[in-house]
């Protein structure tokens, strides 16, 4: 399967506890999107990578929240000091180097901060 | 303030029959108006895009009307079918900056 693949599945913690999430796009994709939704709503936009840049953050990523892309390729999203808001799917995404920026959706990580 | 409003909220509709989600937004840096249809524990699947300078664009049985000046567009699904009960997403791109804004899902119920 070539598709968007997203390491863990689930993720239970205990409220304070910093969490790591992995993102590996389609090999040909430049383009990365980190997203979060909540139950009963669309995905919200958190950050977005060309090649290796962080090219846009949303302003609802608060500073325990960062995310990393080292050469390109699979991407990183830490939360640090978990809350229980934080609860949520982070849902990635990556799109190629065509103008139609499509964007092809990961499985997504389910976190539940206890 | 959410930049894409979604109606209805979740839609029943008979096996056979024309299910029509609308969106609306008031952005007109918006570039690339994609759907999105997510079934639960996945991610959501592109079904049909279109750009703002077509009014109408058709791929099976799904379809979608973009009315710029009205600044709305909609999916239409004819001849639902059971399969087809997931819930879908609108969205929309902002130009020049590659954010996309997504509304807050139609969950649609075919009825056999």
């Amino acid at each position: 399967d070539t598709g968007v693949s997203q390491d863990p599945r689930h993720k239970i913690t205990k409220r304070g506890q910093n969490v790591t999430f992995r993102c590996d796009p389609i090999s040909e994709h430049n383009r990365l999107y980190w997203y979060r939704q909540t139950l009963g709503q669309g995905p919200e936009f958190l950050t977005y990578f060309q090649n290796e840049a962080q090219l846009e953050k949303s302003r609802l990523l608060s500073d325990r929240f960062s995310a990393e892309r080292p050469k390109g390729s699979f991407s990183t999203l830490e939360i640090q000091r978990t809350e229980q808001g934080d609860s949520a799917m982070y849902l990635c995404a990556s799109s190629g180097r065509s103008i139609s920026y499509e964007q092809y959706f990961g499985p997504g990580t389910r976190l539940t901060v206890t | 303030q959410q930049q894409v409003k979604q109606s209805p909220q979740s839609l029943i509709v008979q096996k056979g029959g024309i299910s029509i989600i609308n969106c609306a937004y008031e952005n007109t840096a918006f570039d690339y108006f994609p759907w999105y249809q997510q079934f639960p524990g996945k991610g959501p699947a592109l079904l049909i895009a279109i750009r703002p300078d077509v009014s109408e664009k058709k791929e099976g049985r799904f379809t979608i009307s973009f009315n710029k000046s009205a600044k709305q567009f909609s999916l239409h699904i004819m001849d639902s079918q059971p399969g087809d009960s997931a819930t879908y997403f609108c969205a929309a791109r902002l130009y020049n900056f590659n954010k996309f804004y997504f509304g807050s899902g139609t969950k649609l119920n075919v009825k056999p």
